[in-house]
Formats: structure tokens, C-alpha cells, sequence
């Protein structure tokens, strides 16, 4: 149980276009979801935190007009990348928490390796 | 500000031995703490939870420690095995579930 499914695993795409991600739970609900950004051999930078039904909390650097992420129901949450530039390549993770139990484990996509040419 | 290390970037050990990964942390208090195995170009996998209130927890081939006065986490694979190979993330975890990575260790498990 407890799976997130996040597509797509791959995208490229040229510069100043823009790029959704989208991260299901597939079987569980998720009042809670994560996003992140890693970079090679670096560990996972959180961007920001999607609540169903609210609006993102952004961490500190992150541009929200740059980072559009949706959550609008408890099964998914969607990051796009508008406008996205070559230094906007990177890997995009997502995490789930089950609703309820923020003391469980963090549910983690499988990632998409976005890249900007 | 919060910050967290793990002990070396690299970890190699001949199989059949224990391998021990460090996780410190400073300017924390954090409610529990979590180790995830990560495999290239994957996320990561959820291995075990340790609470402040614990001193050890065991997971068949897995343990973990936690000394909150040291502020440190000891993760230990015993019999290791080339398929242990990975990078392993200790995460601290605070309020509304949201986490801390440390940037990982990888290990190596040699035949």
C-alpha cells in the first residue's frame, strides 16, 4: 500500500515553455503533499508544502510564480514550471503523507527528470 | 539555523560486514527521525522511524539508534550485501510532517 505515482518520469522541453508534474496517491488520500528539487549528489531541497484544498506554503527562495503547484484534491497535487529556463533542469520529487497521520512515513514518488534546452 | 550531516559522502564495505552511517544534527529538536534508502534516479524509499523517546529500534537486517543529548542517529545494515548499495537519507521530522533531508551517504557493498 501506500503508493505515489508521479508523472512524467521524464520531460525535456525547450526554454520558456512550461512543464506539469503531476503526483497521485493512488491508494490513500493525502491532505498533505511535498515537493522537492535535488540536484546530483546533493539530498532533497524542499520547494514547498501543498495542503488539499489551500493554497501552497513556499519555502524561503522559492518563487511561487515561477512553481505553480496545485492541490485540488486529496489524491493529487500538480507543480508546473512556467517559463522554465535550462537552470530549471533538475530532478522533481514528491511526497505524500496520509490524512491524519503526520507522523508517518513520507510517501515518495519515483521523481521527473526535467530538462531545459 | 537547523543543519544536518551525515557522516561521509561514500561509504565501501566488503560484504558480509556491518555498515555504520552517522546522522548528526544541531539547532534541532526533532519529534522522530527517519532513515530512507534512495536507488539512482528514484525516490526515496522509507526503511525506519525512530521516536525522541527511543533508544533503539530493529528492522531484520536494520538498526537504528537514537541519542538525542549526542543529537545523533547511528544506522547500522549488519551481513551487508551488494544489494544494499544505495544512498541512505536520515530525515528529521517536525511539525505537520514536514522533513530534513541530510544530503546522504552512499553506500557501496563490495562481493
Amino acid at each position: 500500500g501506500a503508493v505515489v505515482s508521479q508523472h512524467p518520469s521524464r520531460v525535456i522541453c525547450k526554454s520558456g515553455t512550461s512543464v506539469k508534474i503531476e503526483c497521485r496517491s493512488l491508494d490513500f488520500q493525502a491532505t498533505t503533499m511535498f515537493w522537492y528539487r535535488q540536484f546530483p549528489k546533493q539530498s532533497l531541497m524542499l520547494m514547498a508544502t501543498s495542503n488539499e484544498g489551500s493554497k501552497a506554503t513556499y519555502e524561503q527562495g522559492v518563487e511561487k510564480d515561477k512553481f505553480l503547484i496545485n492541490h485540488a484534491s486529496l489524491t493529487l497535487s500538480t507543480l508546473t514550471v512556467t517559463s522554465a529556463h535550462p537552470e530549471d533542469s533538475s530532478f522533481y520529487i514528491c511526497s505524500a503523507v496520509s490524512a491524519g497521520s503526520y507522523n508517518s512515513p513520507l510517501h515518495f514518488g519515483n521523481g521527473t527528470r526535467l530538462t531545459v534546452t | 539555523s537547523q543543519k544536518i550531516e551525515q557522516n561521509s559522502e561514500a561509504l565501501n564495505i566488503q560484504e558480509g560486514k556491518t555498515a555504520t552511517l552517522t546522522c548528526n544534527y544541531t539547532n534541532y529538536s526533532p519529534a522522530y527521525l527517519q532513515w530512507y534508502r534512495q536507488d539512482p534516479g528514484r525516490g526515496p524509499v522509507f526503511l525506519l522511524l525512530i521516536r525522541e523517546n527511543e533508544k533503539e529500534k530493529r528492522k531484520e537486517r536494520l538498526k537504528v539508534t537514537f541519542d538525542t543529548t549526542l543529537k545523533q542517529s547511528l544506522f547500522h545494515i549488519t551481513a551487508s550485501q551488494p544489494a544494499d548499495s544505495a544512498t541512505y537519507l536520515c530525515a528529521l521530522v517536525g511539525n505537520a510532517g514536514k522533513s530534513t533531508f541530510g544530503d546522504g551517504t552512499t553506500l557501496t557493498v563490495k562481493p
